[in-house]
């Protein structure tokens, strides 16, 4: 199975902060990657598809790059609504593994 | 569109529990339906797909013992969990998969514990 790792695990941020945060996959998955926001309590709701569009819903402070094995998605300034968890996922092969999640925690 | 699991509970090690994903405003035949679990204060696990077809695939972790079906009638995909551990304990999730996991229920949750 393709590994997804995800980096920071967490990380502690301010609003109006850019954050970027980085997955690795274990192998080349072209740009089938996915990102997703789950915040507490509620199930994800994906962000990004095949690495860089944008799901209709999300503003444009949100971005994701990458081809191949390395993927980054990036907040340019960050809201108090995105504090949240944030997962990739490929799907590039079955099983569609998830990296292990990065946190965002108010500094 | 819009994904409502139910069935999790209580259940002993070793135990069966059956899970149902209805699903309202699509057609269980025509999609990709997916479980994903999250266990209390982890990170998701991508458990089974079953394609519109019919066909089947399932993580490493629970195969030979989650079998997943569904039943046009009724609109609903179904999870059969069997020999359940306690690290099976989790929030159960269905999921449509298109480009990515686009539709997502609440989740259901299934406790494996003596």
């Amino acid at each position: 199975a393709i590994q997804l790792t995800q980096s920071p695990s967490a990380l502690a941020v301010s609003v109006g902060d850019r954050v970027t945060i980085t997955c690795r996959a274990s192998q080349g998955i072209s740009t089938d990657l996915a990102w997703y926001q789950q915040q507490p309590g509620r199930p994800p709701k994906v962000l990004i598809y095949d690495a860089s569009t944008l799901e209709s819903w999300v503003p444009p402070r949100f971005s994701g790059s990458g081809v191949g094995t390395v993927f980054t998605l990036t907040i340019s300034s960050l809201l108090p609504e995105d504090f949240a968890t944030y997962y990739c996922q490929q799907f590039k092969t079955y099983p569609f593994t998830f990296g292990q999640g990065t946190r965002l925690e108010m500094k | 569109m819009q994904l409502a699991e139910s069935g999790g509970d209580l259940v002993h090690p070793g135990g069966s529990l059956r899970l149902s994903c209805t699903a309202s405003g699509l057609t269980v035949t025509d999609n990709y339906l997916t479980w994903v679990r999250q266990a209390p204060g982890k990170g998701l696990e991508w458990l089974s797909v079953i394609f519109a077809d019919g066909r089947t695939y399932y993580a490493d972790s629970v195969k030979g013992r989650f079998f997943v079906s569904r039943d046009q009638t009724n609109n609903t995909m179904y999870l059969q969990m069997n020999s359940l551990r306690p690290d099976d304990t989790a929030l159960y999730y269905c999921a449509r998969e298109a480009v990515a996991l686009d539709y997502w229920g609440q989740g259901t949750l299934v406790t494996v514990s003596s």
